[in-house]
Order: C-alpha cells, then structure tokens, then sequence
C-alpha cells in the first residue's frame, strides 16, 4: 500500500511569486491535513480537508489556502511568497475526518529567496 | 487552549543506554496522545499512540504510558541504538480543539555509538 505522496520535495520560489504543493492520500483516506514546519515555529497546523471541504483551520493568513478533490488528492498554495514562509510543508492523511491516527508525507520544502 | 511540553534537547547517550523522553500536557478535553519521530530528511512518523488513561503504547522497543493523574506521556526504551538517533515529537489530539494535531517542540535524540 502506497503511502501518502507529496510534490514536489524541494522548491525554490522569490518573494511576491505564489505556489501550489501538492499531496495524495493513501488510498482509502479521505482526509487530508497541511502543516508547517520551522526551526523557530515548530510544527503549526494549518487546515484539514475532508469530502472536498475545509473542515477546521489553524491561525495563518489568507495567503494560504486549499482544496480538495473528489479522489482526495488535496493541493495547498500560498501566495504573495514571505521570507519567513520558507519551511517544511508536511501533509497528512487519515481514514475519516477526526481520525485520530495521521499518516506523513515526507514533505515539501520550500526556500523563498 | 491545548498544549503539549516536551523536555528540551538534544539528548545525547551512549548506544544501550536507556532512554527517557518526558512529555506533558494541558487538554480542555480527553485527548489522544502520540509520540511521533522524524529521521533526518524525513517526514513524521507515528511511534506509538494511546487514546485513554493507564494504555501503554508500545512499538519497536519504544513504550510510553497515558497518566490522566500527571497530565504526562514520558517515552521510554530500554536501550537504545545508533539507528535511534531522531527527533521525536509529543503530540495530542483532542475533541475540544477539533481533534487537530497539538505538538510539542520535539527533542532531538543522538546516540553515541
């Protein structure tokens, strides 16, 4: 059983551009949540998506945004690229929403330069 | 709100020594608890988990038990191995914050051979 995938594993984007990562489930799962990693911040949740809706978000700007689709695959973008959103973007999925148990991905790491 | 505290790294021991990790938290609710590693260049990955008072969680010689009377979930193994040398991550999921995700800061583990 495939684990959960995410593209792609490194970029490099300049400020003010916008950027999409993208994140497939296991097959099966059916809900996806997006985190942020940093040195300073640690691990910061960002939303959870189940049957194509938002279901819970955490405290980051409308810079940051998501979606759904109907086989679960999930994409997150961020616009108007910050120095400090340079991170480690992790995605998880679980079998249902609020499942306790959540699979990761390796992640995506984005420098902004 | 919801909130987990981890011991503060890194910890450095020699290989077969044995290890203590220590974990505590504040919930509103009844939360899950989990431990979760990161090998370098990795995503997470879930240790163990126990989801009610007095469970033990236990997975590849790593233990840890859900104490309701200290609020604490300390990771324990017996002796540890240079392949052990990780990040581990302290976390709780509660019916109060949504069941999202609460980490703690991680502590850095090296294993001395």
């Amino acid at each position: 059983k495939a684990g959960v995938t995410q593209t792609p594993r490194y970029l490099i984007k300049t400020r003010g551009q916008q950027v999409t990562l993208s994140c497939s489930p296991i097959s099966g799962h059916r809900s996806v949540s997006w985190y942020q990693q940093t040195p300073g911040q640690g691990l910061q949740f960002l939303f959870e998506y189940f049957s194509e809706t938002q279901r819970n978000k955490g405290n980051f700007p409308g810079r940051f945004s998501g979606r759904q689709f109907s086989n679960s695959r999930s994409e997150m973008n961020v616009s108007t690229l910050e120095l400090g959103d340079s991170a480690l973007y992790l995605c998880a999925s679980s079998l249902a929403y609020r499942n306790t148990e959540a699979f990761f991905g390796q992640g995506t790491r984005l420098t902004v330069v | 709100g919801d909130s987990v505290t981890q011991m503060e790294g890194p910890v450095t021991l020699s290989e077969e020594a044995f290890l203590t990790i220590n974990c505590t938290y504040t919930a509103t609710g009844y939360p899950s608890l989990f431990w979760y590693v990161q090998y370098p260049g990795e995503g997470l990955q879930l240790l163990l988990k126990a989801t009610k008072a007095d469970d033990k969680g236990s997975n590849k010689g790593f233990e840890a038990t859900y104490r309701k009377e200290t609020t604490s979930f300390h990771l324990e193994k017996g002796s540890v191995q240079v392949s052990d040398s990780a990040v581990y991550f302290c976390a709780l999921s509660d019916p109060g914050s949504n069941y999202q995700l609460i980490w703690g800061a991680g502590t850095k583990l090296i294993i001395k051979p």
